[in-house]
């Protein structure tokens, strides 16, 4: 059974860091891109950043460049999100997913429960 | 700035058919977008429904179809059903970015 789970949120200060989580099981981590997505509360799906199956890859929104580095340890089954410079807007609750790129296909396909990230003095 | 449109509510009676549409300010959506659709229903995480324009997930119900219309990603729902009732995205891939629609809140009266 194909599981993502995530971990590593809670409350923050402004300009702060914290790092998240994703926990993979159940398929081969090493052959899929990952990605990051968040929701603020009450609104709607924002696409944060994506890493490649062997982590030489990635791409961020324009929100969190320069902030956010995404990462995978392949040998351990787990995506990380390196949040710094944390703002308020930054509030919301992080998805991790599970993606297979080929040349005719994108498809995302499982997502992790989320973690809610909370960004207030 | 990139801004992906769909419906932001929708009503709908059991057993209807309803159109959900995802439209790129950028211009004509096309399969080179790959347009995903997810639903996603209260406290719970995005569930995946249709993936590169008109491909169904092996849990995806009968009644969910996507394809391209007028220019635009559709998800249609044939014989809707009260478990239906769930904010819909789309997502569309731009180069090295993906984009999610505003969503739509589908209601099942």
């Amino acid at each position: 059974e194909v599981q993502l789970v995530g971990s590593g949120g809670g409350l923050v200060q402004p300009g702060g860091s914290l790092r998240l989580s994703c926990a993979a099981s159940g398929f081969t981590f090493s052959s899929y891109w990952m990605h990051w997505v968040r929701q603020a509360p009450g609104k709607g799906l924002v696409w944060v950043s994506r890493v490649n199956s062997d982590g030489s890859f990635t791409t961020y929104a324009d929100s969190v460049k320069g902030r956010f580095t995404i990462s995978r340890d392949n040998a351990k089954n787990t995506l990380y999100l390196q949040m710094d410079s944390l703002r308020a807007e930054d509030t919301a609750v992080y998805y991790c997913a599970r993606v297979t790129v080929t040349s005719d296909l994108v498809v995302f396909d499982y997502w992790g429960q989320g973690t809610l990230v909370t960004v207030s003095s | 700035q990139t801004v992906v449109t769909q419906e932001p509510s929708l009503t709908v009676s059991p057993g209807e058919t309803v159109t959900i549409t995802c439209a790129s300010s950028t211009g004509a959506v096309t399969r080179g977008y790959y347009p995903n659709w997810f639903q996603q229903k209260p406290g719970q995480a995005p569930r995946a429904l249709i993936y590169s324009t008109t491909n169904k997930h092996s849990w995806t119900p009968a009644r969910f179809s996507g394809s391209l219309l007028g220019g635009k990603a559709a998800l249609t729902l044939s014989g809707v059903q009260p478990e239906d009732e769930a904010e819909y995205y789309c997502l569309l891939y731009y180069a090295n970015a993906y984009v999610f629609g505003t969503g739509t809140k589908v209601t099942v009266l």
